[in-house]
């Protein structure tokens, strides 16, 4: 699986959009970007996917680039039950069983 | 629905014992995992199940066991607890071994004294 490189701290005004990126610079073209958010040591919590194409739902919206080597979690409007530790994985369909969480960026969002 | 339910949240174990951690889930996922965080660190994969029957090792097995008893349980063994094992341990269920996200449970956290 390719690996992933995310900044490991970040802050962000509440009511502001949260931009968290990442870097996946040897990601191949069957693999997926998955986004994942930890708080407070609690178990992670889904947010969302994608392959190629820019993908939204209620909770975020993921754009990934065109040559996919990079890859940005947006939260519209950050509250402050947002600060958490996020992770960017990438993973192979393929490969099936494993995903590599890393460090993740912790992600204060400030009143 | 309770999702992903791991017991106990809490253990404090002597340096030798044994103990088992319990996981189950309530989604009629085929595939659960266990991974354990220690402090700072993201989260690595202990062992996981495709399905019900099948265990295979992660990244570090090292140390522990697991039992898949049926679909919806899946159980991590300690059988000589060392101070490195002291983490907290995570359990995790998806849909299929390709398919889904992974659901989390609220995660146990096992001090080795």
């Amino acid at each position: 699986d390719a690996k992933t490189t995310q900044p490991p701290s970040m802050d962000c005004a509440e009511g502001r959009a949260a931009n968290l990126p990442c870097n996946h610079s040897t990601i191949s073209g069957n693999e997926y970007v998955y986004w994942y958010r930890q708080i407070h040591s609690q178990g992670p919590q889904y947010i969302i996917h994608g392959l190629k194409n820019n993908e939204t739902n209620e909770m975020a919206s993921l754009i990934i680039t065109e040559d996919r080597k990079s890859s940005t979690l947006i939260l519209p409007h950050a509250t402050l039950r947002d600060t958490a530790v996020y992770y960017c994985i990438v993973r192979s369909s393929n490969t099936g069983n494993q995903f590599y969480f890393g460090t993740g960026t912790s992600l204060t969002v400030i009143p | 629905n309770a999702g992903v339910t791991q017991t106990p949240k809490f253990q404090v174990l002597k340096t030798g014992q044994s103990m088992t951690l319990q996981c189950a889930q309530d989604m009629n996922h085929n595939s659960m995992y266990w991974y354990r965080q220690d402090p700072g660190m993201g989260l690595r994969l202990i062992y996981y199940s495709a399905s019900e029957g099948t265990t295979d090792k992660g990244e570090v097995p090292n140390g522990y066991n697991v039992s898949r008893l049926n679909k919806r349980e899946f159980s991590l063994r300690l059988e000589s607890a060392a101070p490195s094992q002291t983490s907290v341990y995570f359990c995790a269920s998806r849909l299929e071994l390709n398919t889904g996200e992974l659901f989390f449970g609220e995660g146990s956290r096992l001090t080795v004294l």
